[in-house]
Protein backbone atom coordinates (compact mmCIF):
# COMPACT_ATOMS: atom_id res chain seq x y z
CA UNK A 1 0.00 0.00 0.00
CA UNK A 2 1.18 3.27 -0.98
CA UNK A 3 1.41 5.94 2.05
CA UNK A 4 2.11 9.54 2.03
CA UNK A 5 3.34 11.28 4.60
CA UNK A 6 3.21 15.53 4.85
CA UNK A 7 4.45 17.09 7.52
CA UNK A 8 3.77 19.45 9.73
CA UNK A 9 0.27 18.80 10.10
CA UNK A 10 -0.40 22.18 11.55
CA UNK A 11 1.97 25.47 10.88
CA UNK A 12 0.68 28.90 11.85
CA UNK A 13 3.17 31.99 10.99
CA UNK A 14 3.80 35.79 10.61
CA UNK A 15 3.42 37.56 7.21
CA UNK A 16 6.51 37.87 5.89
CA UNK A 17 7.96 34.58 6.93
CA UNK A 18 9.54 31.69 5.13
CA UNK A 19 7.69 27.63 5.49
CA UNK A 20 8.48 24.41 4.16
CA UNK A 21 6.22 21.34 4.04
CA UNK A 22 7.12 18.08 3.27
CA UNK A 23 5.52 14.87 1.30
CA UNK A 24 7.77 11.36 2.01
CA UNK A 25 7.10 8.29 0.79
CA UNK A 26 8.67 4.45 0.56
CA UNK A 27 7.08 4.41 -2.91
CA UNK A 28 7.95 5.85 -6.27
CA UNK A 29 5.85 7.64 -7.68
CA UNK A 30 5.26 8.29 -11.50
CA UNK A 31 4.61 12.24 -10.76
CA UNK A 32 3.57 13.96 -7.43
CA UNK A 33 1.29 17.15 -7.35
CA UNK A 34 0.41 19.91 -4.99
CA UNK A 35 -3.30 21.11 -4.10
CA UNK A 36 -4.29 23.97 -2.11
CA UNK A 37 -8.02 24.21 -0.60
CA UNK A 38 -9.95 27.00 0.67
CA UNK A 39 -12.58 26.21 3.58
CA UNK A 40 -15.84 25.04 1.89
CA UNK A 41 -14.15 24.66 -1.43
CA UNK A 42 -12.56 21.41 -3.32
CA UNK A 43 -8.77 21.17 -3.65
CA UNK A 44 -7.49 23.26 -6.67
CA UNK A 45 -4.14 22.00 -8.61
CA UNK A 46 -1.10 24.18 -7.95
CA UNK A 47 1.48 22.18 -9.96
CA UNK A 48 2.69 18.86 -11.09
CA UNK A 49 6.23 17.54 -10.97
CA UNK A 50 7.09 13.90 -12.78
CA UNK A 51 11.02 13.83 -12.88
CA UNK A 52 12.87 13.14 -10.13
CA UNK A 53 15.29 16.35 -8.98
CA UNK A 54 12.70 18.86 -11.29
CA UNK A 55 12.02 22.16 -9.18
CA UNK A 56 9.28 24.10 -9.87
CA UNK A 57 8.18 28.12 -9.30
CA UNK A 58 5.06 29.52 -8.94
CA UNK A 59 5.68 33.00 -8.05
CA UNK A 60 6.47 32.71 -4.16
CA UNK A 61 6.01 28.94 -4.04
CA UNK A 62 8.88 26.71 -5.38
CA UNK A 63 8.20 23.06 -5.21
CA UNK A 64 10.56 20.18 -5.83
CA UNK A 65 10.73 16.16 -6.33
CA UNK A 66 12.94 13.90 -4.81
CA UNK A 67 16.10 12.52 -7.09
CA UNK A 68 14.32 8.98 -6.56
CA UNK A 69 10.95 10.30 -7.29
CA UNK A 70 9.60 9.46 -3.30
CA UNK A 71 9.69 12.59 -2.13
CA UNK A 72 8.42 16.17 -2.73
CA UNK A 73 8.76 19.62 -0.98
CA UNK A 74 7.03 22.99 -1.29
CA UNK A 75 8.33 26.16 -0.05
CA UNK A 76 6.79 29.35 0.03
CA UNK A 77 9.02 33.06 0.71
CA UNK A 78 7.65 35.65 2.38
CA UNK A 79 4.23 34.18 3.38
CA UNK A 80 1.46 36.43 2.74
CA UNK A 81 -2.06 36.50 4.49
CA UNK A 82 -3.66 35.35 1.24
CA UNK A 83 -1.70 32.24 1.20
CA UNK A 84 -3.59 30.75 4.27
CA UNK A 85 -5.53 27.59 3.61
CA UNK A 86 -4.74 23.59 3.51
CA UNK A 87 -2.54 22.16 0.80
CA UNK A 88 -2.30 18.69 -0.34
CA UNK A 89 0.27 16.52 -1.98
CA UNK A 90 -0.72 13.61 -3.62
CA UNK A 91 0.98 10.87 -5.77
CA UNK A 92 0.44 9.13 -8.60
CA UNK A 93 1.50 5.28 -9.29
CA UNK A 94 2.13 3.91 -12.58
CA UNK A 95 -1.38 2.71 -13.65
CA UNK A 96 -3.28 4.52 -16.32
CA UNK A 97 -6.32 5.14 -14.06
CA UNK A 98 -4.98 8.33 -12.82
CA UNK A 99 -5.86 7.12 -9.19
CA UNK A 100 -3.47 9.57 -6.42
CA UNK A 101 -3.05 9.31 -3.14
CA UNK A 102 -3.05 12.25 -0.51
CA UNK A 103 -1.37 13.19 2.05
CA UNK A 104 -2.96 13.94 5.15
CA UNK A 105 -2.20 17.79 4.38
CA UNK A 106 -0.40 21.00 6.18
CA UNK A 107 -2.82 23.62 7.49
CA UNK A 108 -1.39 27.15 7.12
CA UNK A 109 -2.44 29.78 8.89
CA UNK A 110 -0.61 33.35 8.12
CA UNK A 111 -0.87 36.03 10.43
CA UNK A 112 -0.94 39.50 8.83
CA UNK B 1 -18.50 25.68 -18.62
CA UNK B 2 -18.97 24.49 -15.02
CA UNK B 3 -16.55 22.19 -14.36
CA UNK B 4 -17.64 19.51 -11.66
CA UNK B 5 -20.78 20.23 -9.85
CA UNK B 6 -22.14 18.27 -7.12
CA UNK B 7 -25.41 18.11 -5.83
CA UNK B 8 -26.61 18.49 -2.55
CA UNK B 9 -24.04 20.97 -1.16
CA UNK B 10 -25.48 20.05 2.37
CA UNK B 11 -27.65 16.79 3.90
CA UNK B 12 -28.35 15.56 7.08
CA UNK B 13 -29.39 11.35 7.04
CA UNK B 14 -30.32 9.52 9.89
CA UNK B 15 -28.49 6.17 10.54
CA UNK B 16 -29.84 3.77 8.29
CA UNK B 17 -31.58 5.94 5.54
CA UNK B 18 -30.16 5.86 2.37
CA UNK B 19 -29.55 8.65 0.09
CA UNK B 20 -27.07 9.43 -3.60
CA UNK B 21 -24.76 11.81 -4.14
CA UNK B 22 -24.68 13.33 -7.70
CA UNK B 23 -21.33 14.03 -9.61
CA UNK B 24 -21.72 16.29 -13.34
CA UNK B 25 -18.64 16.94 -15.02
CA UNK B 26 -19.34 19.16 -18.35
CA UNK B 27 -15.84 18.66 -19.81
CA UNK B 28 -15.72 15.21 -21.85
CA UNK B 29 -13.73 13.49 -19.28
CA UNK B 30 -13.16 9.69 -19.36
CA UNK B 31 -12.40 9.09 -15.53
CA UNK B 32 -14.51 10.57 -12.71
CA UNK B 33 -13.45 9.54 -8.96
CA UNK B 34 -15.38 9.73 -5.75
CA UNK B 35 -13.65 10.65 -2.25
CA UNK B 36 -14.07 11.45 1.00
CA UNK B 37 -12.02 14.15 3.44
CA UNK B 38 -12.14 13.76 6.88
CA UNK B 39 -10.31 15.65 9.20
CA UNK B 40 -6.36 15.09 9.42
CA UNK B 41 -6.54 12.32 6.91
CA UNK B 42 -6.35 13.70 3.75
CA UNK B 43 -8.56 12.85 0.94
CA UNK B 44 -9.28 9.23 -0.09
CA UNK B 45 -10.57 7.26 -2.84
CA UNK B 46 -13.92 5.20 -2.98
CA UNK B 47 -14.66 4.35 -5.62
CA UNK B 48 -13.74 5.27 -9.35
CA UNK B 49 -14.45 4.78 -13.04
CA UNK B 50 -12.32 5.07 -16.05
CA UNK B 51 -15.67 5.31 -18.64
CA UNK B 52 -18.88 4.83 -19.35
CA UNK B 53 -20.35 1.85 -17.53
CA UNK B 54 -17.21 0.77 -16.05
CA UNK B 55 -16.63 1.33 -12.15
CA UNK B 56 -13.80 0.08 -9.18
CA UNK B 57 -13.65 0.15 -5.92
CA UNK B 58 -11.05 2.67 -4.32
CA UNK B 59 -9.34 2.66 -1.06
CA UNK B 60 -12.23 3.01 1.25
CA UNK B 61 -15.40 0.97 -0.75
CA UNK B 62 -17.48 -0.45 2.29
CA UNK B 63 -20.82 1.05 2.55
CA UNK B 64 -21.12 2.86 -0.49
CA UNK B 65 -21.77 1.88 -4.25
CA UNK B 66 -21.72 4.13 -7.10
CA UNK B 67 -23.11 3.96 -10.90
CA UNK B 68 -21.74 5.93 -14.55
CA UNK B 69 -24.55 5.05 -16.74
CA UNK B 70 -23.55 8.68 -18.83
CA UNK B 71 -19.74 9.68 -19.11
CA UNK B 72 -20.79 12.96 -17.54
CA UNK B 73 -22.39 11.89 -14.66
CA UNK B 74 -21.01 9.65 -11.54
CA UNK B 75 -23.52 8.92 -9.03
CA UNK B 76 -22.06 7.47 -5.19
CA UNK B 77 -24.87 5.77 -2.76
CA UNK B 78 -25.21 4.67 0.47
CA UNK B 79 -27.98 1.88 1.05
CA UNK B 80 -28.07 2.52 5.07
CA UNK B 81 -26.44 5.53 6.37
CA UNK B 82 -23.76 4.86 9.50
CA UNK B 83 -22.01 8.04 11.72
CA UNK B 84 -19.04 6.88 10.57
CA UNK B 85 -19.83 8.01 6.99
CA UNK B 86 -20.34 11.33 8.11
CA UNK B 87 -17.78 13.14 5.72
CA UNK B 88 -17.30 15.58 3.54
CA UNK B 89 -17.30 13.92 -0.27
CA UNK B 90 -15.73 15.50 -3.26
CA UNK B 91 -16.13 14.45 -7.01
CA UNK B 92 -13.22 14.59 -9.48
CA UNK B 93 -12.58 14.16 -12.61
CA UNK B 94 -9.93 13.88 -15.47
CA UNK B 95 -9.27 13.38 -18.97
CA UNK B 96 -7.07 10.72 -21.20
CA UNK B 97 -6.46 13.67 -23.40
CA UNK B 98 -4.60 15.16 -20.63
CA UNK B 99 -2.51 14.04 -17.93
CA UNK B 100 -4.97 11.83 -16.15
CA UNK B 101 -3.41 12.54 -12.89
CA UNK B 102 -4.84 16.03 -12.96
CA UNK B 103 -7.86 15.79 -11.56
CA UNK B 104 -10.77 18.53 -11.01
CA UNK B 105 -12.68 19.13 -8.13
CA UNK B 106 -16.10 19.66 -7.52
CA UNK B 107 -16.93 21.94 -4.48
CA UNK B 108 -18.23 19.37 -2.08
CA UNK B 109 -21.08 17.85 -0.11
CA UNK B 110 -21.01 17.80 2.97
CA UNK B 111 -23.19 14.93 4.77
CA UNK B 112 -23.86 14.58 8.68
CA UNK B 113 -24.77 11.15 9.35
CA UNK B 114 -26.86 11.23 12.81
Amino acid sequence: TQLLEQSPQFLSIQEGENLTVYCNSSSVFSSLQWYRQEPGEGPVLLVTVVTGGEVKKLKRLTFQFGDARKDSSLHITAAQPGDTGLYLCAGAGSSNTGKLIFGQGTTLQVKP
Amino acid sequence: NAGVTQTPKFRVLKTGQSMTLLCAQDMNHEYMYWYRQDPGMGLRLIHYSVGEGTTAKGEVPDGYNVSRLKKQNFLLGLESAAPSQTSVYFCASSSIRDRRDTQYFGPGTRLTVL
